[in-house]
């Protein structure tokens, strides 16, 4: 059974600064990981997909990484805004069930002006 | 906006009731996922639909169950509710291939009182 683990579960920093997020699941299995963010009562906004085969991929000020064989995923946050608050949640996908994304609990991020 | 639409967006009904939950998606988005969202955790997997066939099932029992229309439109209904079923439901589109991204709907929060 997948299961997927963020750490931490909140992270309060001051506006500019860089930041990491991890993400680890314990079956390498996947076809791809997707990075999520969700503001308080919304719906969950796409902010990059790393296929199995890829290490990273990019969007702006952020960057996320892929390694499968360690099971692991981060997502870096440059130069970081209070526009950025909000909880960032990530998914696998397995490669036995394309259907059931497996996702973590998510890390609730404070960006302090 | 991702262009997948959820309706209603709040809803309160009482315990032994039933709900239907409805997702518009994309076009030619031909899979819909719903997945279940309790406060302060992340997403989790109900079922998935393929063309209309149900293709993917989570651990939810059958009073939960699910219909994709021709047009890829798809409902959730959850029979006989319970105060565990309050939750935000979210459904999740994408085009048919394994490693496609996943584009989310704004949510329904459900209340059982």
């Amino acid at each position: 059974k997948q299961e997927v683990t963020q750490i931490p579960a909140a992270l309060s920093v001051p506006e500019g600064e860089n930041l990491v997020l991890n993400c680890s699941f314990t079956d390498s299995a996947i076809y791809n990981l997707q990075w999520f963010r969700q503001d308080p009562g919304k719906g969950l906004t796409s902010l990059l997909l790393i296929q199995s085969s890829q290490r990273e991929q990019t969007s702006g000020r952020l960057n996320a990484s892929l390694d499968k064989s360690s099971g692991r995923s981060t997502l870096y946050i440059a130069a970081s805004q209070p526009g950025d608050s909000a909880t960032y949640l990530c998914a696998v996908r397995p490669g036995t069930n394309a259907g059931k994304s497996t996702f973590g609990d998510g890390t609730t991020l404070t960006v302090k002006p | 906006e991702t262009g997948v639409t959820q309706s209603p967006t709040h809803l309160i009904k009482t315990r032994g009731q039933q709900v239907t939950l409805r997702c518009s998606s994309q076009s030619g988005h031909n899979t819909v996922s719903w997945y279940q969202q309790a406060l302060g955790q992340g997403p989790q997997f109900i079922f998935q639909y393929y063309r209309e066939e149900e293709n993917g099932r989570g651990n939810f029992p059958p009073r939960f169950s699910g219909l994709q229309f021709p047009n890829y439109s798809s409902e959730l209904n959850v029979n006989a509710l319970e105060l565990d079923d309050s939750a935000l439901y979210l459904c999740a589109t994408r085009t048919g291939g394994k490693d496609t991204e996943a584009f989310f709907g704004q949510g329904t929060r459900l209340t059982v009182v």
